[in-house]
């Protein structure tokens, strides 16, 4: 399919650690990007590839990939992370690219 | 720092016409894939087009096959997206986005919002 699947919201207490997860054919294919949204910004890229973490992303924030879901995970979560969270990926096709539907991450 | 500053939103009538432009800057424009993303009101991100960087290729969600037109121009550092027979689904915010590479979007400009009403 041509789908990406993630839980609409997650909760976490802060200091915990949280998985998102997002799950898709396509993702036996390609590694997903992991993107932050807060409200009223655009997203920012968190994650990406296999092991990939832009400059200026916090390390407590790391992804994985088994089979056809990929996961984001956070360590410690943290105030600043509460947001909505969104991963894509090229399609199974390869032609276009897909976004999950969002997991809104509150931290408690 | 990488700019990508969008601009042409604004309110048309549904089945109208509308041209987004992005400029960047601060980065080598023309080895870069470019896209548009959407995102309707307290909705999702959606991804619209991409564009090679040469220009030569390019490719769309299939809801907007056929009215939208993703263009570029390396020697203006500057992206379009020519949108027509727009619906009030096409309501959203569309950002011009960077692809670092495959399909990893970088840098995202702070949004356009085009808003399809009569």
């Amino acid at each position: 399919s041509s789908e990406l699947t993630q839980d609409p919201a997650v909760s976490v207490a802060l200091g915990q650690t949280v998985r998102i997860t997002c799950q898709g054919d396509s993702l036996r294919s390609y590694y997903p990007g992991w993107y932050q949204q807060k409200p009223g910004q655009a997203p920012v890229l968190v994650f990406y590839g296999k092991k990939n973490r832009p400059s200026g992303i916090p390390d407590r924030i790391s992804g994985s990939r088994s089979g056809d879901t990929a996961s984001l995970t956070i360590t410690g979560a943290q105030a600043e992370d509460e947001a909505d969270y969104y991963c894509n990926s090229r399609d199974s096709s390869g032609n276009a690219v897909i976004f999950g539907g969002g997991t809104r991450l509150t931290v408690l | 720092e990488v700019q990508l500053v969008e601009s042409g939103g604004g309110l048309v009538q549904p089945g109208g016409s509308l041209t987004l432009s992005c400029a960047a800057s601060e980065f080598t424009f023309s080895v870069f894939w470019m896209n548009w993303v959407r995102q309707a009101p307290g909705k999702g991100l959606e991804w619209v087009a991409s564009i090679r960087p040469d220009g030569s290729e390019t490719s769309y969600v299939d809801s907007v096959k056929g009215r939208f037109t993703i263009s570029r121009d390396n020697s203006k550092n500057s992206l379009f997206l020519q949108m027509g027979s727009l619906r009030a689904e096409d309501t959203a915010v569309y950002y011009c986005v960077r692809d670092r590479s495959s399909s990893w979007f970088d840098y995202w400009g702070q949004g356009a919002l085009v808003t399809v009403h009569s």
